[in-house]
């Protein structure tokens, strides 16, 4: 079964700072969808980037953009210029086919 | 353009008694699913359907029924909930079960006592 690990709990960053959430994924598929989710208090889950594993190229959604490795399967998430309401959890995920699978999350504060 | 509307919101249940939590979104999505999220353990699927009349069980199906008589309904079912089911519940959709995004509701905090 695929599986998807964020290994960061919890994370920090000052405002207008850079951080990187990480997330890795076991899969023998070739063929599959990677996600972030980020859910603010309000518990809504709303979708911050996808990015297909058959493109070589990284996505990117305005302040947020994302480091694949295919061969390392890693998935990492990056935000810049952070800002207050980009505190939240954030959800990596895998699709492939069939059932969406999250990771753990981790829990982002933003410094003021 | 609702989404995907769940019902209700918040819930509390005595151990051994019943309900059913609502899903119904209008995008004319094939594919609906049933999570739960716990502190620590991200979201994990507990049932899943591809289509009108077509079930199937995800990670944590244990103490779970569901149906999907129709396209837009796929109501969860809690026969005899237990404590170790309080959590928020979150029902999703996409037009296919290829790799689409996940349209999600705002889910449902239900506590059992």
């Amino acid at each position: 079964a695929q599986t998807v690990t964020q290994s960061q709990p919890e994370m920090s960053v000052q405002e207008a700072e850079t951080v990187t959430l990480s997330c890795t994924y076991d899969t023998s598929e070739s063929d599959y969808y990677l996600f972030w989710y980020k859910q603010p208090p309000s518990r809504q889950m709303i979708l911050v980037i996808r990015q297909e594993a058959y493109k070589q190229q990284n996505a990117t959604e305005n302040r947020f953009s994302v480091n694949f490795q295919k061969a390392a399967k890693s998935f990492s998430l990056k935000i810049s210029d952070s800002q207050l309401g980009d505190a939240a959890m954030y959800f990596c995920a895998y699709r492939s086919a069939g059932d969406m699978r999250f990771g753990a999350g981790t829990r982002l504060t933003v410094k003021p | 353009n609702a989404g995907v509307t769940q019902t209700p919101k918040f819930q509390v249940l005595k151990t051994g008694q019943s309900m059913t939590l609502q899903c119904a979104q209008d995008m004319n999505h094939e594919y609906m699913s049933w999570y739960r999220q716990d502190p620590g353990m991200g979201l994990r699927l507990i049932h899943y359907s591809v289509g009108a009349g077509i079930t199937d069980q995800g990670e944590v199906p244990n103490g779970y029924n569901v149906s999907r008589s129709t396209t837009e309904d796929f109501p969860l079912r809690l026969l005899s909930a237990a404590p170790s089911q309080t959590s928020v519940y979150f029902c999703a959709s996409s037009h296919s079960v290829t790799n689409e995004k996940l349209f999600f509701g705002s889910g449902t905090q239900l506590s059992v006592l």
